[in-house]
């Protein structure tokens, strides 16, 4: 089976911007969780959509949202970009959203924003 | 609130010797604790989960174990090799959320 894939790679934005990111998850996994990865605070949960819903949500500000399509893929969306948004964005799958279910992260979207 | 500490944030150590990294947390009674391996420039990679009723669990050269008095989890790398070097991660049930809390891990280098 294909791993988690997330796009793009790399991002380069400025302040003020807004920003989409993508996740494929494994296929046949229906949850899919966002982390936000800095030096300083470490992986820090975003949100986690099962099943096209929202299940969970992170301490983050609003311009953080996200959405889950039919086929389980997800996107993230920053809207009013800040310096302090620059951070690898990872994304997880895991086949059913119990707990102990093995997550498995992507490559990650490493964002900077000048 | 929750809070959960990696000792170290970096160990060296000597290939053929046993790597033990620590994971601390406080304010918390996880049913689960999980460790990931991440190497630089990719994401997390499970390892192994161990539940709050196991003391002790083990797969290959690693060992984790699971102290719910002490509210510690120590996991160990037993032989240690140079491709063992990379940041290693324990995460917990985060409770109310239901997410993952991370903590910000301990980098490891084996030295050959």
């Amino acid at each position: 089976k294909a791993g988690v894939t997330q796009t793009p790679r790399y991002l380069i934005k400025t302040r003020g911007q807004q920003v989409t990111l993508s996740c494929s998850p494994i296929s046949g996994h229906r949850s899919v969780s966002w982390y936000q990865q800095t030096p300083g605070q470490g992986l820090q949960f975003l949100f986690e959509y099962f099943s096209e819903t929202q299940r969970n949500k992170g301490n983050f500000p609003g311009r953080f949202s996200g959405r889950q399509f039919s086929n389980s893929r997800s996107e993230m969306n920053v809207s009013t970009l800040e310096l302090g948004d620059s951070a690898l964005y990872l994304c997880a799958s895991r086949v059913a959203g119990d707990f102990t279910d093995t997550q498995y992260f992507g490559p990650g979207t490493r964002l900077t924003v000048l | 609130s929750q809070k959960i500490e990696q000792n170290s944030e970096a160990l060296n150590i000597q290939e053929g010797k046993t790597a033990t990294l620590t994971c601390n947390y406080t304010n918390y009674s996880p049913a689960y604790l999980q460790w990931y391996r991440q190497d630089p420039g990719r994401g997390p990679v499970f390892l192994l989960l161990i539940r709050e009723n196991e003391k002790e669990k083990r797969k290959e050269r690693l060992k984790v174990t699971f102290d719910t008095t002490l509210k510690q989890s120590l996991f160990h790398i037993t032989a240690s090799q140079p491709a063992d070097s990379a940041t290693y991660l324990c995460a917990l049930e985060g409770g109310s959320q239901g997410n993952l809390i991370f903590g910000k891990g301990t980098k490891l280098s084996v030295k050959p």
